[in-house]
This record gives C-alpha cells, structure tokens and sequence, in this order.
C-alpha cells in the first residue's frame, strides 16, 4: 500500500531557482495538505485543499503556491526559492468524513536552499 | 504565539517503565487532540486521540488523559519500549471531522526509551 508518496526525498537549491514538490495519493482522500516542519515549531500548514480544483492559504503560505488539477495529486511549487524555505516538507490526506480528523503523512522532502 | 505546547523537547526512560508525554493548550475551540508519532526519515503516523467529551481514551500500551479545565492532555505509555523511542507530536482540533485545515501541531518531544 503506497498510501501518500512524495517526490522528490531529498533536494539543494540556490536562492532564486524554482522547484515542484509532488504528492501523490491512491486513498481517494478528499483533503490534501502541505506542512513545513522546522526545528523546534513543530508541523505548520503551508496550503491545503478540499477536493479537485480547490486551494486555500494556511498558517504560512508566503513564497508558496499550490495546484491540485487531479484529486490524487498535490503540487508545491517555490517560483524563487528563499534560503528561509529550507525545511522538511510532508504532504497529508484525510478523507471528507468519518476520519475523526486523522491526517496521513508522506516520508518528507528535505529541502535546502543555497 | 503557539496554541499547543509540549515544553519538553526531550525524555528518556528506561525500557519497561512508564512514560508520560504532555501537552497543552490554550485555545479553548480545541475540542479534538491527537497524538502522531515519527521516526526519523518518516512521516507523522497517527497513535491515539481523544474527543473532548471524554477523559481517558486507552489503546493497548497508550492512554490518553485529558484536563478541559486545565487545557492540558497527557499520553502515557505502559511499559515502554525501545521501539517506541521516536518524536511524539501533539496536535488539536475545533472538531472531530469538520473544518479541512484544523491541525495545529505542537512542536514535539523527543522520547528515548532506555534497554
């Protein structure tokens, strides 16, 4: 069961470069999220998305966007990375009703920009 | 300005013996905890959780305790493991299965469970 796979594990950037972090899902799960985790503050919800074609902002969305074309799919996109964004990267799913909330995680991307 | 808390970043334990893991809040509209826990190089997995309409919810070696009044909700852990050494987050919720986005995670403790 492949569950939340993200691509690429592991990446170095120099300040300015663009890069896409994908999440893949085979849960059908409705909801999908993005989350930095740095050291001492825990997970911090960066976008997410209720379902195919829809993106909200979240606790830290700056320098970020997102896309979410098929349901399984989501995208992270850095249009000019920031030595500020580098951090661990997960992306999360949780189904549209009766999850009691839970959220499951990918392995992370590691992310280290120059 | 950090709505869930877990103050300490780190715990060791001798295998077989408790640990207690806490965590606290302090916005009130939190009405769904969760505990996750990660190993290194891997993503959060879900352990527990506990509705706030209780306070005490047991799965196996984990229990949850939570405190309402007190804004605060422990995970204890009977016997410990060496296997159970990893980082445990906290996370709450407004409500069971509502609103998408609402996680918000506290910043984590790292346990270490002693052979």
């Amino acid at each position: 069961n492949a569950g939340v796979t993200q691509t690429p594990k592991f990446r170095v950037l120099k300040t300015g470069q663009s890069m896409t972090l994908l999440c893949a899902q085979d849960m059908n799960h409705e909801y999908m999220y993005w989350y930095r985790q740095d050291p001492g503050m825990g997970l911090r919800l960066i976008h997410y998305s209720v379902g195919e074609g829809t993106t909200a902002k979240g606790e830290v969305p700056d320098g970020y966007n997102v896309s979410r074309l098929k349901k399984q799919n989501f995208l992270l996109g850095l249009e000019s990375a920031a030595p500020s964004q580098t951090s661990v990267y997960f992306c999360a799913s949780k189904q549209l009703a009766g999850s009691k909330n839970i959220q499951y995680f990918g392995a992370g991307t590691r992310l280290s920009v120059l | 300005d950090q709505q869930v808390k877990q103050n300490s970043p780190s715990l060791s334990v001798q295998e077989g013996r408790i640990s207690i893991l806490n965590c606290d809040y302090t916005n009130s509209m939190f009405d769904y905890f969760l505990w996750y826990k990660k190993y290194p190089a891997e993503g959060p997995t879900f352990l527990i959780s506990i509705s706030s309409i209780k306070d005490k919810n047991e799965d196996g070696r984990f229990t949850v305790f939570l405190n309402k009044s007190a804004k605060h909700l422990s995970l204890h852990i009977v016997p410990s493991q060496p296997g159970d050494s990893a980082v445990y987050f906290c996370a709450a919720s407004p409500s069971p299965s509502g609103s998408a986005r609402q996680l918000t995670f506290g910043s984590g403790t790292q346990l270490t469970v002693l052979p």
